[in-house]
């Protein structure tokens, strides 16, 4: 069964500075999406950024980017330049082509510090 | 209007009730799922659907059920309300990853759900 693990319950960063949320799967498929979803204290889920695993280039939306390493399993998502606005949960997530279904991490919460 | 609708967006309800937690979608995506959130446990499955007669249980589908009246609409019962269902409770749809459509989950306000 797939499983998707974030090693980092929480964490803190002044604000202008850049952060790395960790990310790690489990899954023998070779064809899959993964994602990065933000959740703001409205509790609305928000897509940061997805990856589809047979693209080797790194997904990149403005200041948000990932670093993938498929052989490794691993799927980081870096904020650039991190805003007040960037405050929320952020739960990576994984969608197999095998059976669709989507599962999530426990999240992270990130502070973005004044 | 929202793609994805979910009603109520709050409740609280009594041990032993039962209650119904309704989504419906105008995406026309085939698939659906219902997840619960808990602090620390991030977003688990409870049931997911394909179509209309493609019911799969999640990973926590005890003390669950699910009515997939039509494309557009799926339905989670607890049949008996217990105190630790208490929870904020998810609606989500997507397209199949397969094909040219674009991998993504659009996800209901959320239901946050009490029982007391």
């Amino acid at each position: 069964a797939q499983t998707v693990t974030q090693s980092q319950p929480e964490m803190s960063v002044q604000e202008a500075e850049t952060v790395t949320l960790s990310c790690t799967y489990d899954t023998s498929e070779n064809n899959y999406y993964l994602f990065w979803y933000k959740q703001p204290p409205s509790r609305q889920m928000i897509l940061v950024i997805r990856q589809e695993a047979y693209k080797q280039q790194n997904a990149t939306e403005n200041r948000f980017s990932v670093n993938f390493q498929k052989a490794a399993k691993s799927f980081s998502l870096k904020i650039s330049d991190s805003q007040l606005g960037d405050t929320a949960m952020y739960f990576c997530a994984f969608q197999g082509n095998r059976d669709d279904k989507i599962i999530f991490g426990k999240g992270t919460r990130l502070h973005i510090l004044p | 209007d929202a793609d994805v609708t979910q009603t109520p967006r709050n409740r609280i309800t009594k041990t032993g009730k039962r209650i119904m937690l309704e989504c419906s979608q105008t995406k026309g995506h085939d698939r659906m799922y219902w997840y619960r959130q808990d602090p620390g446990l991030g977003l688990r499955l409870i049931y997911y659907s394909f179509d209309v007669k493609d019911i799969n249980k999640g990973e926590i589908s005890d003390g669950y059920s699910v009515s997939r009246q039509a494309q557009a609409k799926f339905s989670l019962s607890l049949e008996s309300a217990i105190p630790n269902q208490t929870a904020l409770y998810f609606c989500a749809t997507s397209d199949s990853p397969q094909g040219h459509h674009r991998a993504e989950a659009f996800f209901g306000q959320g239901t946050r759900l009490t029982v007391v």
